[in-house]
């Protein structure tokens, strides 16, 4: 199975910040990664799909990049609203999450 | 609009056999390229996928979890329906099902919280 890995596990960031989270695959999945949104007591929300597209409705402020085995998923000025948890996930290979990268607040 | 809906135990004793439903609405499950998934997370810890099943009936299951599980559609009730045999406490986890669009998974159902206890 291909085993996924996100750094930092948490952060801590103001409103503000830019914030760039790494998701690491264990081999090549080419461009197939997404990357979801959780917040507590809810459930994931897709962001970004195919390692880089813009979920409709997704503020613009996030993007994805990547491909082969590294990825980033970038808030580009942190807002109230995105302190949650961050997930990544392969579909290249059946399917598998990462851990999770739980951004709070400063 | 799309949306899925899980149902299922509350608490379930240690050995038996969980079966979980998702209804779904707002899309079919006789859609090409659609499909729906079971995906878990145990209080305060990562999301763990589950299982899957297509419109043409393909599936997949968790290698780890493969011997325990059997998903299975029923297209004319839009449901899903994941059993899970020989549950243990370690299985104690919110249960969620989503849809499968390409190889995403967009949108989720609210999910649904199984205790597994005596």
């Amino acid at each position: 199975d291909i085993q996924m890995t996100q750094s930092p596990s948490s952060l801590s960031a103001s409103v503000g910040d830019r914030v760039t989270i790494t998701c690491r695959a264990s081999q090549s999945i080419s461009s197939y990664l997404n990357w979801y949104q959780q917040k507590p007591g809810k459930a994931p929300k897709l962001l970004i799909y195919a390692a880089s597209s813009l979920q409709s409705g997704v503020p613009s402020r996030f993007s994805g990049s990547g491909s082969g085995t590294d990825f980033t998923l970038t808030i580009s000025s942190l807002q109230p609203e995105d302190f949650a948890t961050y997930y990544c996930q392969q579909s290249y290979s059946t399917v598998t999450f990462g851990p999770g990268t739980k951004v709070d607040i400063k | 609009q799309v949306t899925l809906k899980e149902s299922g135990p509350v608490l379930v004793k240690p050995t038996e056999t969980l079966t979980l439903t998702c209804t779904v609405s707002g899309f079919s499950l006789s859609n090409a390229r659609m499909g729906v998934s079971w995906i878990r997370q145990p209080p305060g810890k990562a999301l763990e996928w589950l299982a899957h099943i297509f419109s043409n009936d393909e599936k997949s299951y968790s290698t780890s979890l493969k011997s325990r599980l059997t998903i299975s559609k029923d297209t004319s009730k839009s449901q899903v329906v994941l059993t899970m045999t020989n549950m243990d406490p370690v299985d104690t986890a919110t249960y969620y099902c989503a849809r499968i669009s390409a190889d995403w998974f967009d949108p989720w159902g609210q999910g649904t919280l199984v205790t597994v206890s005596s």
